[in-house]
C-alpha cells in the first residue's frame, strides 16, 4: 500500500519567507508527527496529532512554526519569517494511533522528508 | 541524562560478523521500543518493534529487551555492506490522556566492512 508521502521533496527559499511543507499520511493511520532532523543530528521531536488535534506541541520550536491537520489526512507545516537556522529535513510520520489495539500502534513510518534549505 | 542513549559510534565489524548495538533509556513506565534503520540522506525505516523482556528475532535481526536494566540491543547476524547506516533506538511513552510520544536516540552508525 502507499506509504507516507510529503512535498515538496527539496524547497529553497530566501531568508524571510515563509514556507509550507504537506504530509499525506498512510490512509487510516490516525497519528501524524512531525520532526526536525538537522544535518549530521538526531531527531527532533516537534508536535503530534491525534485526529485533527495536538495533544502534544512541546516541540515546536518558537510561534514562527505552527501545524494543522485536517480530520484524518493532510497535515502542514507552516514556518513563517524563515532563518537560516530553520534548514533541515523535515520528517512526517504516521501510526495506526488510539485506532489500534496493540502496541503496534505505535510504529510510526516516516515519509521521505522535506529538505528545506534557507539563504 | 538523556532519555534514550546510543553510542553514536562509527561501530566497525568485517562482513559475516556479529553487529551488537545497544540502547538505555531513563523512562521506566516505557512500554514499547523500536529500532529504525537510517541510510545517508534517507529517512528512518523501522525494522524492528520488542514489547516485552527477552529476545525477537527476525531474520538476521534479533532485538533484546530488559526492562529492569532499562536496556534494549539489536544484534545483526551475518552483517552485510548493505547493513552500514544509522540505527535509531526509540522508546514509546503513553502520555496522560491518551496518545503516546516516541523518543529517540541519536543513533549508531554501523560500518560492515569487506
Amino acid at each position: 500500500g502507499a506509504g507516507v508521502s510529503q512535498s515538496p521533496s527539496n524547497k529553497v527559499t530566501e531568508k524571510g519567507k515563509d514556507v509550507e511543507l504537506r504530509c499525506d499520511p498512510i490512509s487510516g493511520h490516525t497519528a501524524l508527527y512531525w520532526y526536525r532532523q538537522r544535518l549530521g543530528q538526531g531527531l527532533e521531536f516537534l508536535i503530534y496529532f491525534q485526529g485533527n488535534s495536538a495533544p502534544d506541541k512541546s516541540g515546536l520550536p518558537s510561534d514562527r512554526f505552527s501545524a494543522e491537520r485536517t480530520g484524518e489526512s493532510v497535515s502542514t507545516l507552516t514556518i513563517q519569517r524563515t532563518q537560516q537556522e530553520d534548514s533541515a529535513v523535515y520528517l512526517c510520520a504516521s501510526s495506526p494511533g488510539l485506532a489500534g489495539v496493540s502496541f503496534s500502534s505505535y510504529e510510526q513510518y516516516f515519509g521521505p522528508g522535506t529538505r528545506l534549505t534557507v539563504t | 541524562q538523556k532519555e534514550v542513549e546510543q553510542n553514536s559510534g562509527p561501530l566497525s565489524v568485517p562482513e559475516g560478523a556479529i553487529a551488537s548495538l545497544n540502547c538505555t533509556y531513563s523512562d521506566r513506565v516505557s512500554q514499547s521500543f523500536f529500532w529504525y534503520r537510517q541510510y545517508s540522506g534517507k529517512s528512518p525505516e523501522l525494522i524492528m518493534s520488542i514489547y516485552s523482556n527477552g529476545d525477537k528475532e527476525d531474520g538476521r535481526f534479533t532485538a533484546q529487551l530488559n526492562k529492569a536494566s532499562q536496556y534494549v540491543s539489536l544484534l545483526i547476524r551475518d552483517s552485510q555492506p548493505s547493513d552500514s547506516a544509522t540505527y535509531l533506538c526509540a522508546v514509546n511513552r503513553v502520555l496522560t490522556g491518551g496518545g503516546n510520544k516516541l523518543t529517540f536516540g541519536t543513533g549508531t552508525q554501523l560500518k560492515v566492512e569487506l
